[in-house]
């Protein structure tokens, strides 16, 4: 049972354009949402991270937007760059007083800026 | 500050053998997880190790079995190989407490 489903899987976005990668959820214990960008070969990169007590957030290029009671976020990339091509995952973690730091990883988006 | 790292980078095993993959967890982390990452898909948990202890995993069969040293360094051994097992394997460090999870370039298994 995939418990974040993102969209679209692939996104081709002009220079200097809007990309936006959007995330679904179902488990309301969910409650911390990081996004990671992978290039080919290397391993994921914690790109931002949001908590559900707040709608929004900005680092720099990235925002992201976070609607808790439609159980959606999505990721903004503003002023896209051949730089950002990449494949991007968003994830959940569910709320631990152990500290289980498990991720779950939506299926990820290849994204591709073209000049 | 150095960062987590993996090693073999790429690994070819025959159907049936066994596998041990090492990670170096990043300098002042704690816990170490891992995730298989199979291709064009996100990486899924197995299993996440702390004070030397398993401390949660994920859907993987007895076969994935893992270890945590004193230093926090962490090997990931699987048995009995299938072709399936062929993906990138992830190493995962943080610090105890709900912080963010730092991936290492990950080991490509093949099973042939």
């Amino acid at each position: 049972q995939q418990q974040v489903k993102q969209s679209p899987q692939s996104l081709i976005v002009q220079k200097g354009g809007i990309s936006i990668i959007n995330c679904a959820y179902e488990n309301t214990a969910f409650d911390y949402f990081p996004w990671y960008q992978q290039f080919p070969g290397k391993g994921p990169a914690l790109l931002i991270a949001i908590r559900p007590d707040v709608s929004e957030k900005k680092e720099g290029r990235f925002t992201i937007s976070f609607n808790k009671s439609a159980k959606q976020f999505s990721l903004h990339i503003m002023d896209s760059q051949p730089g950002d091509s990449a494949t991007y995952f968003c994830a959940a973690r569910r709320r631990s007083n152990f500290g289980n730091e498990k991720l779950t990883f939506g299926t990820g988006t290849r994204l591709t800026i073209i000049p | 500050e150095t960062g987590v790292t993996q090693s073999p980078t790429h690994l070819i095993k025959t159907r049936g053998q066994q596998v041990t993959l090492r990670c170096s967890s990043q300098s002042g982390h704690n816990t170490v997880s891992w995730y298989q990452q199979a291709l064009g898909q996100g990486p899924q948990f197995i299993f996440q190790y702390y004070r030397e202890e398993e401390n949660g995993r994920g859907n993987f069969p007895p076969r994935f079995s893992g270890l945590q040293f004193p230093n926090y360094s962490s090997e990931l051994n699987v048995n009995a190989l299938e072709l399936d097992d062929s993906a990138l394997y992830l190493c995962a460090s943080s610090s105890q407490g709900n912080s963010p999870l730092h991936f290492g370039n990950g080991t490509r298994l093949t099973v042939t």
